[in-house]
């Protein structure tokens, strides 16, 4: 079956720790995106893709780091430089064209201990 | 600055009854417009779309109305069901920018 996968569900980082969270998908699709949700808050778009080897920041991309070296793969890495880290991220993609919606993993949250 | 707004973070809704959710944009490149539906500890799902070109998509229990020079869309829910209950967000995409931004989100509660 098709899909985007996030690994871990859970994780636990210590402070002043990196820690890159897995987005694998077998969609084939083109485009990738990283988003942020705080509690009670929206989606915020930290970093996406739209082609392998390309990658753009986001609207909070500070502490973040990402790679794209292969269509199926986007990983996030959580920074020390990140201020708050503790959040729900969820991963997406698509097929960057116009008419489709994109799709998403199940999510990881990440806390800091 | 946000791009997507959703004014009501909450929405109460007797079971039946129709569910109104708002979203205003404030960036005419956008060209397509989503909304999703989410669960608690889930990523969203998608639940129904319209493209610029159009003013209304309908799709079961769902339209969403589009209105361009307005920049406003809403999505109504009729007839509300128990199960509807869940965080609703509009999201616009950017073909220029291959760009999807999201809302804030909507909590709606469907009661019977």
């Amino acid at each position: 079956d098709g899909g985007i996968t996030q690994s871990p569900k859970y994780l636990f980082r210590k402070e002043g720790q990196n820690v890159t969270l897995s987005c694998e998908q077998n969609l084939n699709h083109d485009a990738m995106y990283w988003y942020r949700q705080d509690p009670g808050q929206g989606l915020r778009l930290i970093y996406y893709s739209q082609i392998v080897n390309d990658f753009q920041k986001g609207d909070i991309a500070e502490g973040y780091s990402v790679s794209r070296e292969k269509k199926e793969s986007f990983p996030l890495t959580v920074t020390s430089a990140q201020k708050n880290p503790t959040a729900f991220y969820l991963c997406a993609s698509s097929t960057g064209w116009q008419g489709t919606e994109a799709f998403f993993g199940q999510g990881t949250r990440l806390t800091v201990v | 600055d946000q791009q997507v707004k959703q004014n009501s973070p909450s929405l109460s809704v007797q079971e039946g009854r129709i569910s109104i959710l708002n979203c205003d944009y404030t960036n005419s490149m956008f060209d397509y417009f989503l909304w999703y539906k989410k669960y608690p500890a889930e990523g969203p799902t998608f639940l129904i779309s319209i493209s610029s070109i159009k003013d209304k998509n309908e799709d079961g229990r769902f339209t969403v109305f589009l209105n361009k020079s307005a920049k406003h869309l809403s999505l109504h829910i009729v007839p509300s069901q128990p199960g509807d209950s869940a965080v609703y967000f509009c999201a616009a995409f950017s073909g220029g920018y291959n760009k999807l931004i999201f809302g804030a989100g909507t909590r709606l509660a469907v009661h019977p």
